[in-house]
């Protein structure tokens, strides 16, 4: 799976649109990007994912720059429930094989202040 | 539908005694995965199964180590004789075999695990 880099850490204040950026520039082209978010001592939470094309669902949207080699996940109000660490990750879709592991880094930490 | 349900929640082992931990996968889905967390660091993939199948266990330690996943019953993630390096949150995540379905990856609440 393609590397992926993001801040270690960012701020936003609640009510206000969250964008967390991902750097992937060696993604190939079946790779998906993935984002999943931690809350603090809870398990990892799809967020959402996408190809090429921007996705929006009901937590998130995703923006995927056209050569694919970056991204930007945007919660568009952010809440104080929102803080937690957010993994970008890059991986071929679909279950079945080795193919499916996750592979976390670090992740951003993004705190939602008052 | 209930989410991935793992048993414990906490679970306190002295040193050279086994700890179980159980994974209850969302209902419909077939496919269960195991990551560590150890303190302060990012969670790591340990095995990956499916009924009665261990598909990749790459990320598993040599010894001590087991996983399982019954064609009846939970998957079992087996650590004999503990260490205090053990302690860790272990995380089940499961997903629904069919691609056709939504196959991403859904991560119960986790097990901390505190040898003492």
């Amino acid at each position: 799976d393609a590397k992926t880099t993001q801040p270690t850490s960012m701020d936003c204040a609640e009510g206000r649109a969250a964008n967390l950026p991902c750097n992937h520039s060696t993604i190939s082209g079946n790779e998906y990007v993935y984002w999943y978010r931690q809350i603090h001592s809870q398990g990892p939470q799809y967020i959402i994912h996408g190809l090429k094309n921007n996705e929006t669902n009901e937590m998130a949207s995703l923006i995927i720059t056209e050569d694919r080699k970056s991204s930007t996940l945007i919660l568009p109000h952010a809440t104080l429930r929102d803080t937690a660490v957010y993994y970008c990750i890059v991986r071929v879709a679909g279950s079945g094989g080795s193919n499916y592991k996750l592979t976390f880094g670090k992740g951003t930490l993004l705190t939602v202040n008052p | 539908n209930a989410g991935v349900m793992q048993n414990p929640r906490h679970l306190v082992r002295r040193r050279g005694q086994e700890a179980r931990l159980r994974c209850s996968p969302m209902k419909g889905h077939s496919h269960v995965y195991w990551y560590r967390q150890l303190p302060e660091e990012g969670l790591k993939f340990m095995v990956y199964l499916q009924k009665e199948n261990i598909i990749d266990e790459s990320g598993m330690p040599k010894e001590r180590f087991s996983a399982e996943f019954p064609k009846e019953g939970p998957s079992i993630l087996r650590i004999q004789q503990v260490v205090r390096g053990d302690s860790a949150a272990y995380f089940c995540a499961s997903s629904h075999p069919d691609r056709r379905m939504n196959t991403e990856a859904f991560f119960g609440q986790g097990t901390r695990l505190t040898v003492v």
